[in-house]
C-alpha cells in the first residue's frame, strides 16, 4: 500500500511555462484535494473531488485546472506559470472518514 | 467564517520539558478539530483528533480536548524529545464548509534541543 504518491518531488519552471503535478492514491479514496503550503499562511484548499468526473474549487483556484477521471489519480495542471505560483503543493485523500491522507508534497518554483 | 488561529512560532524547548500549543477556532456548527504534524522534508501526517465537545484525542504521548465553551483544541505533551520537533499545524472541517475540507492554521515550529 503506497498510500498517497506525488511526482514530482521538485520542479523548475519558467513564468508562462505549464506543467501537471500528478498525484495518485491506491486506498480507493472518493475525496481528494489540493493544498498549497505557502510559509506562515499553512496549507489552503485549492481544488477538490468527491469522486471521479466530479470537481470542485477551494479557497485558491485561479491559476489552477484539475480532473478526475479515475478513482486513482487527480493531477493538477498550471496553465501559465506565475511567480505567485511558486509554493509547496501536497495532494490528499480520504474515505468514509473525515481522516485526510497527504502526500509527500512538491517544490515548485516559478522563476 | 470558519478559521483556525494558533500560537506563533518558533517555540523552543528543552528535552523533557512540557509542551503547550495553543489553538482556537471559528466555525459554524460542530466541527471535527485535528492536529497535523509535518516533520522536516516530509507531508503531513495525522497527529489525533477530535469529533464532539469534550472528547480528548491522544497519541503518542501527545493530547488535546475539545473545548466548546472556549471553542480551543490545545496541544500538550508532558515530555518532549528531540525526535518531536517538527511543525504542528491544527485544523478543522466543518458541516457547513464541507466534512472533508481541511482549513488550517498557519502552523507553529517546534525545535527540541538535547
Amino acid at each position: 500500500n503506497a498510500g498517497v504518491t506525488q511526482t514530482p518531488k521538485f520542479q523548475v519552471l519558467k513564468t508562462g511555462q505549464s506543467m501537471t503535478l500528478q498525484c495518485a492514491q491506491d486506498m480507493n479514496h472518493e475525496y481528494m484535494s489540493w493544498y498549497r503550503q505557502d510559509p506562515g499562511m499553512g496549507l489552503r484548499l485549492i481544488h477538490y473531488s468527491v469522486g471521479a468526473g466530479i470537481t470542485d474549487q477551494g479557497e485558491v483556484p485561479n491559476g489552477y485546472n484539475v480532473s478526475r477521471s479515475t478513482t486513482e489519480d487527480f493531477p493538477l495542471r498550471l496553465l501559465s506559470a506565475a511567480p505567485s505560483q511558486t509554493s509547496v503543493y501536497f495532494c490528499a485523500s480520504s474515505g468514509v472518514t473525515d481522516t485526510q491522507y497527504f502526500g509527500p508534497g512538491t517544490r515548485l518554483t516559478v522563476l | 467564517g470558519n478559521s483556525v488561529t494558533q500560537m506563533e512560532g518558533p517555540v523552543t524547548l528543552s528535552e523533557e520539558a512540557f509542551l503547550t500549543i495553543n489553538c482556537t477556532y471559528t466555525a459554524t456548527g460542530y466541527p471535527s478539530l485535528f492536529w497535523y504534524v509535518q516533520y522536516p522534508g516530509e507531508g503531513l501526517q495525522l497527529l489525533l483528533k477530535a469529533t464532539k465537545a469534550d472528547d480528548k484525542g491522544s497519541n503518542k504521548g501527545f493530547e488535546a480536548t475539545y473545548r466548546k465553551e472556549t471553542t480551543s483544541f490545545h496541544l500538550e505533551k508532558g515530555s518532549v524529545q528531540v525526535s518531536d520537533s517538527a511543525v504542528y499545524f491544527c485544523a478543522l472541517t466543518a458541516p457547513s464548509g464541507g466534512y472533508n475540507k481541511l482549513i488550517f492554521g498557519a502552523g507553529t515550529r517546534l525545535a527540541v534541543h538535547p
